[in-house]
Protein backbone atom coordinates (compact mmCIF):
# COMPACT_ATOMS: atom_id res chain seq x y z
CA UNK A 1 0.00 0.00 0.00
CA UNK A 2 2.19 2.86 -0.94
CA UNK A 3 -1.04 5.36 -0.63
CA UNK A 4 -1.56 8.52 1.81
CA UNK A 5 -5.40 9.45 2.21
CA UNK A 6 -6.84 12.43 2.99
CA UNK A 7 -10.27 13.51 3.92
CA UNK A 8 -12.46 15.69 2.99
CA UNK A 9 -11.60 16.25 -0.48
CA UNK A 10 -13.63 19.48 -0.63
CA UNK A 11 -14.53 21.73 2.30
CA UNK A 12 -16.39 24.94 2.57
CA UNK A 13 -16.35 26.22 6.20
CA UNK A 14 -17.23 30.12 7.53
CA UNK A 15 -14.39 32.09 9.25
CA UNK A 16 -16.28 31.14 12.69
CA UNK A 17 -16.26 27.41 11.94
CA UNK A 18 -14.20 24.63 13.68
CA UNK A 19 -12.83 21.92 11.10
CA UNK A 20 -10.67 19.19 10.54
CA UNK A 21 -8.26 18.23 7.65
CA UNK A 22 -7.64 14.04 8.25
CA UNK A 23 -4.15 12.24 6.60
CA UNK A 24 -3.85 8.70 6.78
CA UNK A 25 -1.01 6.44 5.68
CA UNK A 26 -0.57 2.88 6.40
CA UNK A 27 2.97 2.64 4.69
CA UNK A 28 5.10 2.44 8.02
CA UNK A 29 6.28 5.75 7.28
CA UNK A 30 7.50 8.00 10.34
CA UNK A 31 7.60 11.23 8.87
CA UNK A 32 4.54 13.41 8.09
CA UNK A 33 4.06 16.58 6.30
CA UNK A 34 1.46 19.65 5.71
CA UNK A 35 2.04 21.82 2.74
CA UNK A 36 -0.27 24.57 1.36
CA UNK A 37 -1.33 25.17 -1.90
CA UNK A 38 -2.23 27.84 -3.66
CA UNK A 39 -3.48 28.14 -7.18
CA UNK A 40 -1.00 27.99 -9.72
CA UNK A 41 1.80 28.08 -7.17
CA UNK A 42 3.84 25.73 -5.91
CA UNK A 43 3.21 23.62 -2.45
CA UNK A 44 4.46 25.25 0.95
CA UNK A 45 5.39 23.36 3.78
CA UNK A 46 3.56 24.29 6.77
CA UNK A 47 4.31 21.61 9.00
CA UNK A 48 6.61 18.77 9.25
CA UNK A 49 6.62 15.51 12.07
CA UNK A 50 9.19 13.23 12.92
CA UNK A 51 8.02 10.49 15.03
CA UNK A 52 4.48 11.88 16.41
CA UNK A 53 6.68 14.69 17.43
CA UNK A 54 7.02 18.38 15.78
CA UNK A 55 10.02 19.11 14.47
CA UNK A 56 8.92 21.96 12.00
CA UNK A 57 6.26 24.54 12.37
CA UNK A 58 6.83 27.27 9.24
CA UNK A 59 5.60 30.52 11.43
CA UNK A 60 1.80 29.25 10.47
CA UNK A 61 -0.88 31.16 12.33
CA UNK A 62 -2.31 29.62 15.44
CA UNK A 63 -5.38 29.07 13.39
CA UNK A 64 -3.93 26.09 11.85
CA UNK A 65 -3.20 23.26 14.88
CA UNK A 66 -1.50 20.08 13.66
CA UNK A 67 -1.87 16.99 15.59
CA UNK A 68 -0.26 13.59 14.82
CA UNK A 69 -2.05 11.31 17.47
CA UNK A 70 -0.08 8.22 15.95
CA UNK A 71 2.34 7.48 13.10
CA UNK A 72 -0.02 6.44 10.52
CA UNK A 73 -2.34 9.57 11.13
CA UNK A 74 -1.93 13.00 10.70
CA UNK A 75 -4.44 15.77 11.39
CA UNK A 76 -4.86 20.14 10.63
CA UNK A 77 -7.00 21.30 13.03
CA UNK A 78 -8.82 24.60 11.70
CA UNK A 79 -10.49 27.54 13.62
CA UNK A 80 -11.28 30.79 12.77
CA UNK A 81 -9.62 31.19 9.16
CA UNK A 82 -9.65 33.89 7.12
CA UNK A 83 -11.29 34.02 3.11
CA UNK A 84 -6.74 34.11 1.88
CA UNK A 85 -6.56 30.62 3.68
CA UNK A 86 -8.69 28.98 0.93
CA UNK A 87 -6.07 26.70 -1.13
CA UNK A 88 -5.19 23.27 -1.40
CA UNK A 89 -3.69 21.35 2.25
CA UNK A 90 -1.81 18.22 0.99
CA UNK A 91 -0.04 16.08 3.23
CA UNK A 92 2.70 13.72 2.64
CA UNK A 93 4.70 10.66 4.23
CA UNK A 94 8.16 9.97 3.84
CA UNK A 95 9.87 6.72 5.57
CA UNK A 96 11.70 9.31 7.74
CA UNK A 97 12.49 13.14 7.58
CA UNK A 98 15.83 13.86 5.79
CA UNK A 99 17.13 14.12 2.96
CA UNK A 100 17.01 10.79 0.97
CA UNK A 101 13.53 10.50 0.80
CA UNK A 102 11.17 10.82 -1.34
CA UNK A 103 7.65 12.28 0.06
CA UNK A 104 4.54 10.56 -0.95
CA UNK A 105 1.56 12.68 -1.53
CA UNK A 106 -1.73 12.86 -0.88
CA UNK A 107 -4.75 13.97 -3.34
CA UNK A 108 -5.34 17.35 -1.31
CA UNK A 109 -8.04 18.57 0.39
CA UNK A 110 -9.79 21.74 -1.34
CA UNK A 111 -10.67 24.42 1.38
CA UNK A 112 -12.81 27.46 0.95
CA UNK A 113 -13.39 29.95 3.44
CA UNK A 114 -16.40 32.00 3.16
CA UNK B 1 8.92 30.15 0.84
CA UNK B 2 9.92 28.72 -2.75
CA UNK B 3 13.23 27.52 -3.40
CA UNK B 4 13.92 28.94 -6.84
CA UNK B 5 13.00 29.20 -10.29
CA UNK B 6 11.70 27.12 -12.82
CA UNK B 7 11.60 27.72 -16.32
CA UNK B 8 9.85 28.54 -18.65
CA UNK B 9 6.16 28.97 -16.63
CA UNK B 10 4.29 27.40 -19.77
CA UNK B 11 4.82 25.16 -22.48
CA UNK B 12 2.91 23.95 -25.01
CA UNK B 13 3.76 21.33 -27.59
CA UNK B 14 2.77 18.77 -29.94
CA UNK B 15 2.47 14.81 -28.36
CA UNK B 16 5.77 13.47 -30.01
CA UNK B 17 7.95 16.18 -29.08
CA UNK B 18 10.27 16.63 -26.26
CA UNK B 19 9.85 18.97 -23.71
CA UNK B 20 12.76 20.84 -21.79
CA UNK B 21 12.05 22.51 -17.80
CA UNK B 22 14.28 24.11 -16.44
CA UNK B 23 15.34 24.94 -12.62
CA UNK B 24 17.63 26.91 -10.70
CA UNK B 25 17.73 27.06 -6.55
CA UNK B 26 19.67 29.16 -4.34
CA UNK B 27 21.61 27.33 -1.86
CA UNK B 28 23.71 24.47 -1.73
CA UNK B 29 21.75 21.12 -2.03
CA UNK B 30 22.37 17.06 -1.31
CA UNK B 31 19.84 16.16 -3.86
CA UNK B 32 17.03 18.13 -6.22
CA UNK B 33 14.02 15.74 -6.95
CA UNK B 34 11.19 16.46 -9.35
CA UNK B 35 7.68 16.32 -9.16
CA UNK B 36 4.73 16.37 -11.20
CA UNK B 37 1.29 17.43 -10.30
CA UNK B 38 -1.88 17.21 -12.42
CA UNK B 39 -4.98 19.20 -12.00
CA UNK B 40 -4.61 20.38 -8.69
CA UNK B 41 -3.89 17.00 -7.20
CA UNK B 42 -1.11 15.49 -5.41
CA UNK B 43 1.77 15.81 -6.23
CA UNK B 44 3.82 12.76 -7.79
CA UNK B 45 7.76 11.82 -6.97
CA UNK B 46 9.56 11.54 -10.78
CA UNK B 47 13.30 11.40 -10.07
CA UNK B 48 15.61 12.02 -7.32
CA UNK B 49 19.36 13.21 -8.37
CA UNK B 50 22.10 13.69 -5.97
CA UNK B 51 24.43 16.47 -5.88
CA UNK B 52 27.16 14.00 -6.98
CA UNK B 53 25.53 12.70 -10.26
CA UNK B 54 25.02 14.95 -13.29
CA UNK B 55 22.73 12.88 -15.35
CA UNK B 56 20.04 10.46 -14.14
CA UNK B 57 17.77 8.53 -16.73
CA UNK B 58 13.54 6.88 -15.69
CA UNK B 59 11.88 5.72 -18.88
CA UNK B 60 11.46 8.27 -20.70
CA UNK B 61 12.82 11.28 -18.61
CA UNK B 62 16.11 12.66 -18.44
CA UNK B 63 17.56 14.79 -15.32
CA UNK B 64 21.01 16.53 -15.42
CA UNK B 65 22.44 18.73 -12.71
CA UNK B 66 24.60 21.43 -12.36
CA UNK B 67 25.92 22.60 -9.08
CA UNK B 68 28.76 24.97 -10.24
CA UNK B 69 24.88 26.70 -12.07
CA UNK B 70 22.61 25.83 -9.03
CA UNK B 71 20.24 24.23 -11.68
CA UNK B 72 18.28 21.16 -12.97
CA UNK B 73 16.84 20.45 -16.17
CA UNK B 74 14.07 17.43 -16.77
CA UNK B 75 13.70 16.53 -19.81
CA UNK B 76 10.49 14.29 -21.30
CA UNK B 77 11.34 12.71 -24.60
CA UNK B 78 8.28 11.34 -27.23
CA UNK B 79 5.70 13.27 -24.82
CA UNK B 80 2.06 12.00 -24.66
CA UNK B 81 -1.32 13.98 -23.96
CA UNK B 82 -0.87 11.84 -20.59
CA UNK B 83 2.64 13.63 -19.43
CA UNK B 84 -0.03 16.94 -19.49
CA UNK B 85 0.47 18.30 -15.81
CA UNK B 86 2.54 20.90 -13.87
CA UNK B 87 5.80 19.76 -13.02
CA UNK B 88 8.10 20.89 -9.78
CA UNK B 89 11.55 20.65 -8.88
CA UNK B 90 12.29 20.61 -4.99
CA UNK B 91 15.09 20.72 -2.86
CA UNK B 92 15.40 20.86 0.45
CA UNK B 93 16.14 18.04 3.68
CA UNK B 94 13.16 17.96 6.52
CA UNK B 95 12.04 21.42 4.81
CA UNK B 96 11.45 20.94 1.12
CA UNK B 97 11.42 23.44 -1.02
CA UNK B 98 9.72 23.49 -4.58
CA UNK B 99 10.22 25.75 -7.34
CA UNK B 100 8.11 27.99 -9.25
CA UNK B 101 7.14 25.04 -11.91
CA UNK B 102 6.16 24.56 -15.55
CA UNK B 103 2.94 24.16 -16.44
CA UNK B 104 3.49 21.66 -19.47
CA UNK B 105 0.73 21.10 -22.22
CA UNK B 106 0.99 18.00 -24.47
CA UNK B 107 -1.73 18.67 -27.74
CA UNK B 108 -2.59 15.50 -29.25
Amino acid sequence: DTEVTQTPKHLVMGMTNKKSLKCEQHMGHRAMYWYKQKAKKPPELMFVYSYEKLSINESVPSRFSPECPNSSLLNLHLHALQPEDSALYLCASSQVAGWRETQYFGPGTRLLVL
Amino acid sequence: SQQGEEDPQALSIQEGENATMNCSYKTSINNLQWYRQNSGRGLVHLILIRSNEREKHSGRLRVTLDTSKKSSSLLITASRAADTASYFCATGQIDMRFGAGTRLTVKP
